[in-house]
């Protein structure tokens, strides 16, 4: 697939649940990073992965927020127990790493929590 | 750590004018920025990518220049057209391979 894809596109969770969000790089990327956009707010880097590595996870809040990058699949960004202010949109982008430093971004996971 | 401030933050001009929006960075040891725009309630599409050796880059109607020293960009839109209504963001990264800094974007509305 040419582009970043991200499923599911619109998420609604209650107080509590779970979420997982998940990125399918583009073809031949092997680098993916996770931003978090709340409303009315700027992008806000949260992690940075490469296969079945986290590198840089210096955005991601202590509690409840976890992301993998495995071997085989997509990268998975999951937030257990969610509240209220989680409520925001989560883009994935990915990067071929070696030879080309250029993020390319999905369309977005919308977060809504009841 | 590496700020990035966008002025303004909303902007609003009448269909056919030439506008410049503004991005600033404080430490100007930058890997690349890259102008994005968001339209709302959607995804970001990449503008214009300006890479630490270069000056300037170039796309139809849109400009960004690039000055390292002093720690600025610029995004020149020619004759605005309604559809350039939406949210521009600027974005900087520090390496090949690692996170975006983005500022909080200008909002612009083109007056038809």
């Amino acid at each position: 697939n040419a582009d970043v894809m991200q499923n599911p596109r619109h998420l609604v969770r209650r107080r509590g649940q779970e979420a997982r969000l998940r990125c399918s790089p583009m073809k031949g990327h092997s680098h993916v990073y996770w931003y978090r956009q709340l409303p009315e707010e700027g992008l806000k880097f949260m992690v940075y992965l490469q296969k079945e590595n986290i590198i840089d996870e210096s955005g991601m809040p202590k509690e409840r927020f976890s992301a993998e990058f495995p071997k085989e699949g997509p990268s998975i960004l999951r937030i257990q127990q969610v509240v209220r202010g989680d409520s925001a949109a989560y883009f994935c982008a990915s990067s071929p790493g070696t030879g080309g430093s250029e993020q390319y971004f999905g369309p977005g996971t919308r977060l809504t929590v009841t | 750590k590496q700020e990035v401030t966008q002025i303004p933050a909303a902007l609003s001009v009448p269909e056919g004018e030439n506008l410049v929006l503004n991005c600033s960075f404080t430490d100007s040891a930058i890997y690349n920025l890259q102008w994005f725009r968001q339209d709302p309630g959607k995804g970001l599409t990449s503008l214009l990518l300006i890479q630490s050796s270069q000056r300037e880059q170039t796309s139809g109607r849109l400009n960004a220049s690039l000055d390292k020293s002093s720690g600025r960009s610029t995004l020149y839109i020619a004759a605005s057209q309604p559809g350039d209504s939406a949210t521009y963001l600027c974005a900087v990264s520090s390496s090949s391979a690692s996170k975006i800094i983005f500022g909080s974007g200008t909002r612009l509305s083109i007056r038809p």
